[in-house]
Formats: C-alpha cells, sequence, structure tokens
C-alpha cells in the first residue's frame, strides 16, 4: 500500500519567495496533520484537517503560513513570503478515526531551506 | 496537555533486550499512551499503545504500570536498525488528534 506521499522531497529557495508542500494522504484517511521539526523547537504541529476543514490552526506561526485541503486525496502548506528561520522538515501525516484510536502515518518529509 | 519524560539518551548492545522507560505522572484517565519512533532521515513512525493493559504486537511491548503513571516500552532483541528517537506521547484521540512529541530518547545501539 502507498503511503503518506510528499513532495517535493527537498526545497532549496531565496527568501522572500513562495513556498508550497504538498501532501497525498493514504487513501481513506480522513485527518491530515502538518507538522515541523527543527533542531530548536523539535517536532511541532502546525495544522490538521478532518474531512478536508480545518479543525486547529492554533500552531500555525504566522499569517505567512496557510495550510489547504481541497479534497480528502491532496493537501498543501504555503509559506509567503519565506524566512530563513521558517527552513525545517515538514511532515505530513494522515490516520482514520474508526471509533478506536488509530495511528498517524508520516511521510519522508519535505526538507526546506531558505537562503 | 499532560507531559511526559524520558531519559535522553541510552545505549544497548545488538540482540539484546531494550527497556525505555516514560514517566507521565499527570496522565489523565482517557489519555492513550502512544510510541513512536524517528529514524535518521526519515518521519517518524508509529511503534505501539495502549490505554490500561500491557499490550503487545510484532514491533515491541509496552508495559503500563497499575497506576498508568509510567510506562515502559519494551524491545525483545534489538538490532542496529532499532537505533532511532523514541517518543512517548498522552493522548486522548492520538489518530484524531495531534501529537505533542517530547525530546524523546535517543537509542544507540552498540554492535
Amino acid at each position: 500500500d502507498a503511503g503518506v506521499i510528499q513532495s517535493p522531497r527537498h526545497e532549496v529557495t531565496e527568501m522572500g519567495q513562495e513556498v508550497t508542500l504538498r501532501c497525498k494522504p493514504i487513501s481513506g484517511h480522513d485527518y491530515l496533520f502538518w507538522y515541523r521539526q527543527t533542531m530548536m523547537r523539535g517536532l511541532e504541529l502546525l495544522i490538521y484537517f478532518n474531512n478536508n476543514v480545518p479543525i486547529d490552526d492554533s500552531g500555525m506561526p504566522e499569517d505567512r503560513f496557510s495550510a489547504k485541503m481541497p479534497n480528502a486525496s491532496f493537501s498543501t502548506l504555503k509559506i509567503q513570503p519565506s524566512e530563513p528561520r521558517d527552513s525545517a522538515v515538514y511532515f505530513c501525516a494522515s490516520s482514520s478515526w474508526t471509533g478506536y484510536d488509530q495511528p498517524q502515518h508520516f511521510g519522508d518529509g519535505t526538507r526546506l531551506s531558505i537562503l | 496537555d499532560a507531559k511526559t519524560t524520558q531519559p535522553n539518551s541510552m545505549e544497548s548492545n545488538e540482540e539484546e533486550p531494550v527497556h525505555l522507560p516514560c514517566n507521565h505522572s499527570t496522565i489523565s484517565g482517557t489519555d492513550y499512551i502512544h510510541w513512536y519512533r524517528q529514524l535518521p532521515s526519515q518521519g517518524p513512525e508509529y511503534v505501539i499503545h495502549g490505554l490500561t493493559s500491557n499490550v503487545n504486537n510484532r514491533m515491541a511491548s509496552l508495559a503500563i504500570a497499575e497506576d498508568r503513571k509510567s510506562s515502559t516500552l519494551i524491545l525483545h532483541r534489538a538490532t542496529l536498525r532499532d537505533a532511532a528517537v523514541y517518543y512517548c506521547i498522552l493522548s486522548p484521540g492520538g489518530g484524531a488528534d495531534g501529537l505533542t512529541f517530547g525530546k524523546g530518547t535517543h537509542l544507540i545501539i552498540q554492535p
């Protein structure tokens, strides 16, 4: 079975540019999560969706960050304008809720470097 | 959110059992105990979870204290591929809630 697919795997861009990260969750999963990992702050939740609707975006650091889920098989995380401090590894995860606690499945991440 | 406390690092020998402790004295009655691990350059990977009873799966065992204020992840026979950062996480609805990761335990396996 295909896992969570993220693209691109690596992104290097200059400060001020728009960055778009993409995620395809596991088919049939109704929860989608975006996390960010840095050396300083570790792994932190940015936002999550249930049935394509944002549920909790309290972890989104600033208005420069936005996330969308136009359908059940695709989500984007956009940073505009990007800054060097946004450099991190961004992970997408998905899960399903079947009345019994289910684990989250993570993608391999996008390593983002803002110069 | 209820917090967990784990040792920063642990070292073990290949083919020996490994016991990874986690303290969670402020756990609430509805919190599940989840364990994830992260291998180098990969996303976190689910290992096991439980509520009150001990749990076993193909990867590991989870031993939960009777008062639920601590738990231990047990790798029965460590291999070099088990070298990773192991995270102990409390969540009322793990799959349906955002996970709060701490610093975890960096497990080093010696050949």
